[in-house]
């Protein structure tokens, strides 16, 4: 089945340390995101990519970095310059236009 | 620039009770809406959509209708379930149908 992947499922990160968060979809999607979800809140976009070797930064990049070598990865690294890091990553694709999201089931992320 | 607002949660109904969740939104053009579901630990799934005014989306006993003139598109349910105590979040496309704004979510609980 086509879906999206995000891994691992719960990540922890030491002080000064940078981790990546994986996400892999089998969509063929055009589109992906990233987004940190906080305890009850919405969602905020760190970055997103329309196409390969191209992404533009959303309402809270820094700290954050990304890179879309291929159509069908979109990895997410958190450095250290993310002072607080620990919340719940989101990866998202679209085939198009106004299509409808398609979201992974997440990434929790806390600070040992 | 664009934005949605949903009601404040939590809400907490009895078993076969009517479901309405309120949703406006502030934008430029004519944005397509959006209604996700979001299980604990989880990421989001769509649950409707609307293209244009007067549009209604309708999945598993949800509706809601794009209304234009109030710039809402608010979410009801006949008779709510045990199984669909979850968050749900508003959603819109922006004018170039390639980002997204979310609503803060509003959490549902459903008592037996």
């Amino acid at each position: 089945d086509g879906g999206i992947t995000q891994s691992p499922k719960y990540l922890f990160r030491k002080e000064g340390q940078n981790v990546t968060l994986s996400c892999e979809q089998n969509l063929n999607h055009d589109a992906m995101y990233w987004y940190r979800q906080d305890p009850g809140q919405g969602l905020r976009l760190i970055y997103y990519s329309q196409i390969v070797n191209d992404f533009q930064k959303g309402d809270i990049a820094e700290g954050y970095s990304v890179s879309r070598e291929k159509k069908e990865s979109f990895p997410l690294t958190v450095t250290s310059a993310q002072k607080n890091p620990t919340a719940f990553y989101l990866c998202a694709s679209t085939p198009g236009r106004y299509q409808p999201q398609h979201f992974g089931d997440g990434t929790r992320l806390s600070i040992l | 620039g664009d934005s949605v607002t949903q009601m404040e949660g939590p809400v907490t109904l009895s078993e076969e009770a009517f479901l309405t969740i309120n949703c406006t939104y502030t934008a430029t053009g004519y944005p397509s809406l959006f209604w996700y579901v979001q299980y604990p630990g989880e990421g989001l799934q769509l649950l409707l959509k609307a293209t244009k005014a007067d549009d209604k989306g309708s999945n598993k006993g949800f509706e809601a209708t794009y209304r234009k003139e109030t710039t809402s598109f608010h979410l009801e349910k006949g008779s709510v379930q045990v199984s669909d105590s979850a968050v749900y979040f508003c959603a819109l496309s922006d004018n170039y149908g390639q980002n997204f704004v979310f609503g803060p979510g509003t959490r549902l609980s459903v008592l037996p």
